[in-house]
Order: C-alpha cells, then sequence, then structure tokens
C-alpha cells in the first residue's frame, strides 16, 4: 500500500483530555499535513509541517516531524467536543499519500 | 473566503447511467484533485490535472474519465454508472510545485448507483 499509516485507528477520550494521533510514512517528503473531517464533510487543513522542521504549534495543535524515523505526531491539548472528527496525514513528495485515518472521539 | 465547490452533494444513480460531478475553485489554483473515499480505504486518488486541459491517472482511474476546459472546473465523469461506484467523491485544489501548501477541499458528493 502507498498509504501512510495512522495510530491508532480510533480514539476516544474525556473533555480536557489531550489527544495524540501518530502517522508513519514509507517514502522521503517534502512536507507532511494534518487534516481534519467532520462526519460526511470535505477535509479541512489544519497544519503543515515541512522536512527541515522538527516540530510546529498552531493553538492547541501540536506536531512533530521526525523524518529519520519516518513518522510524524499530532496532539490536541486541552480537546473539546467540537475536535471530534477524522484526522488524516498527508504526505506530500512526488505524490499525495493519505494516511487512514484516526477517528477522535471526545466525549462530554 | 476561498471556496471549492462540488455541485451535488447527494446523487442517487441507476446502474449504466452516466454521471458528471462538477467542481469550481476561486482561488486561481493549477492543480486539481478527484478522490473517492471508501470506509477502511481511506481516500484514493482518481485523477488530477495541473493545467487547463492536462490531466493524469491516479490510482483508480478506470472506469472515470475527467475534463478541465476551463482553470477553475474540474469535472468527473462516470461513462456507465456501476454499483461499486457507489462512494464519497471529494475534489481539492492546490497550487502548483511540490514544496507548496495545502490543499482546499470541497464539501464531498456522495453517490450512490442503484
Amino acid at each position: 500500500s502507498q498509504q501512510g499509516e495512522e495510530d491508532p485507528q480510533a480514539l476516544s477520550i474525556q473533555e480536557g483530555e489531550n489527544a495524540t494521533m501518530n502517522c508513519s510514512y514509507k517514502t522521503s517528503i517534502n512536507n507532511l499535513q494534518w487534516y481534519r473531517q467532520n462526519s460526511g464533510r470535505g477535509l479541512v487543513h489544519l497544519i503543515l509541517i515541512r522536512s527541515n522542521e522538527r516540530e510546529k504549534h498552531s493553538g492547541r495543535l501540536r506536531v512533530t516531524l521526525d523524518t529519520s524515523k519516518k513518522s510524524s505526531s499530532l496532539l490536541i491539548t486541552a480537546s473539546r467536543a467540537a475536535d471530534t472528527a477524522s484526522y488524516f496525514c498527508v504526505t506530500r513528495g512526488n505524490k499525495l499519500v493519505f494516511g487512514a485515518g484516526t477517528i477522535l472521539r471526545v466525549k462530554s | 473566503d476561498v471556496k471549492v465547490t462540488q455541485s451535488s452533494r447527494y446523487l442517487v444513480k441507476r446502474t449504466g447511467e452516466k454521471v458528471f460531478l462538477e467542481c469550481v475553485q476561486d482561488m486561481d489554483h493549477e492543480n486539481m484533485f478527484w478522490y473517492r473515499q471508501d470506509p477502511g480505504l481511506g481516500l484514493r486518488l482518481i485523477y488530477f490535472s495541473y493545467d487547463v486541459k492536462m490531466k493524469e491517472k491516479g490510482d483508480i482511474p478506470e472506469g472515470y474519465s475527467v475534463s478541465r476546459e476551463k482553470k477553475e472546473r474540474f469535472s468527473l465523469i462516470l461513462e456507465s454508472a456501476s454499483t461499486n461506484q457507489t462512494s464519497m467523491y471529494l475534489c481539492a485544489s492546490g497550487q502548483e510545485g511540490a514544496h507548496t501548501g495545502e490543499l482546499f477541499f470541497g464539501e464531498g458528493s456522495r453517490l450512490t448507483v442503484l
């Protein structure tokens, strides 16, 4: 498969807790992006990290990238019920590659 | 606000019918993409276009064709719909170049083929 692999496939947490999702990929990349998809809707861009960056923050989001391990993680701090969605990592080298997604459920 | 608009959110068609899915973007992007999304399979690229009248096959082009006559519009065509083409179809657009940024997605078109 050319898809990235995300871990876990599904995650259920309480409101206020932190959520961590991981993404592994197979080929060299130019950048890695994370997207969110609410049920039945299109994908919305969250954050982009370039291959020469190791960590990036945006509001409650923190993304790390380890190119030696070909992996990335997305941390959502102080989660809210509205964060309930599927989260995808997308790697961009010569080709766009989507991960299978992590389904996050935040219980209020 | 930047926008990618897909013409239909929900469609129901019969086997053998011709189906057109339209996508329009207002950001003057060079690249446009059609994906289908199925449970357990994630997003799979059907076709993409990097310029007017240019198209490239993605990972699963069989049974589909595309048209890009104008920069802002990218159409996906199912010449003869089949039940295995029941899916969510997502259109996206983005800037040219491997180092550039985000993709902008439409809201999706959920197609059911009976």
